[in-house]
């Protein structure tokens, strides 16, 4: 079967630096995409991986091993926006997104 | 330009009613897709659309049909509601065409089946 794992919840200091990881076994694999979902909210596209390595973009960057099956999203400099849940999905051989439950995260001042 | 847009934002409604949930883009996406979204999982796909006039079953398809007839409007119906459908439903666009091909979402639908 196809799955996708993330830590169902993290809690971090505003200011701070958070990674939040996700690991997957998928039929295939044409590329990575990390969401954010504020609370009452629709996902908002974040970030694309399809090759190794890491892509920054602003406070965001985001890795991925394709051997390992594994990505993580980096988020610096937190702030209090950015509590919400960060949403790990991967596009399979059929070109369809296969989605983690999210990894809800909490900002402490 | 408002993007995706979704009606109604919440409903509740009777278990056995007909239910359509309305989806229109206006960023002349050619692909679409409908998803539910439950506490604890991940969004699952209901059915998608590649282009106007073709859909396709995703992983939840079951009580749950779609229909494409232009480029903008993608409604889903459930027939006959059961309260297993109580979800976040949430749409999608995409333009089918580019590597990234990412997924847009619009705002959702807070339905509750009793």
């Amino acid at each position: 079967g196809q799955n996708i794992d993330q830590p169902t919840e993290m809690t971090a200091t505003e200011g701070a630096i958070v990674q939040i990881n996700c690991t997957y076994q998928t039929s295939g694999f044409n590329g990575l995409f990390w969401y954010q979902q504020h609370a009452g909210e629709a996902p908002t596209f974040l970030s694309y991986n399809v090759l190794d390595g890491l892509e920054e973009k602003g406070r965001f960057s985001s890795f991925l091993s394709r051997s390992k099956g594994y990505s993580y999203l980096l988020l610096k400099e937190l702030q209090m926006k950015d509590s919400a849940s960060y949403l790990c999905a991967v596009k399979d051989s059929n070109y369809q997104l296969i989605w983690g439950a999210g990894t809800k995260l909490i900002i402490k001042p | 330009i408002a993007g995706i847009t979704q009606a109604p934002t919440s409903q509740i409604l009777a278990a056995g009613r007909r239910m359509t949930l309305r989806c229109t883009q206006d960023m002349r996406h050619n692909a679409m897709y409908w998803y539910r979204q439950d506490l604890g999982l991940g969004l699952r796909l209901i059915h998608y659309s590649n282009t106007a006039g073709t859909t396709g079953k995703g992983e939840v398809p079951d009580g749950y049909s779609v229909s494409r007839a232009n480029t903008d409007d993608f409604p889903l119906t459930l027939a006959s509601a059961v309260p297993s459908q109580t979800s976040v439903y949430f749409c999608a666009s995409s333009d089918g065409t580019s590597d990234t091909d990412t997924q847009y979402f619009g705002p959702g639908t807070r339905l509750t089946v009793l």
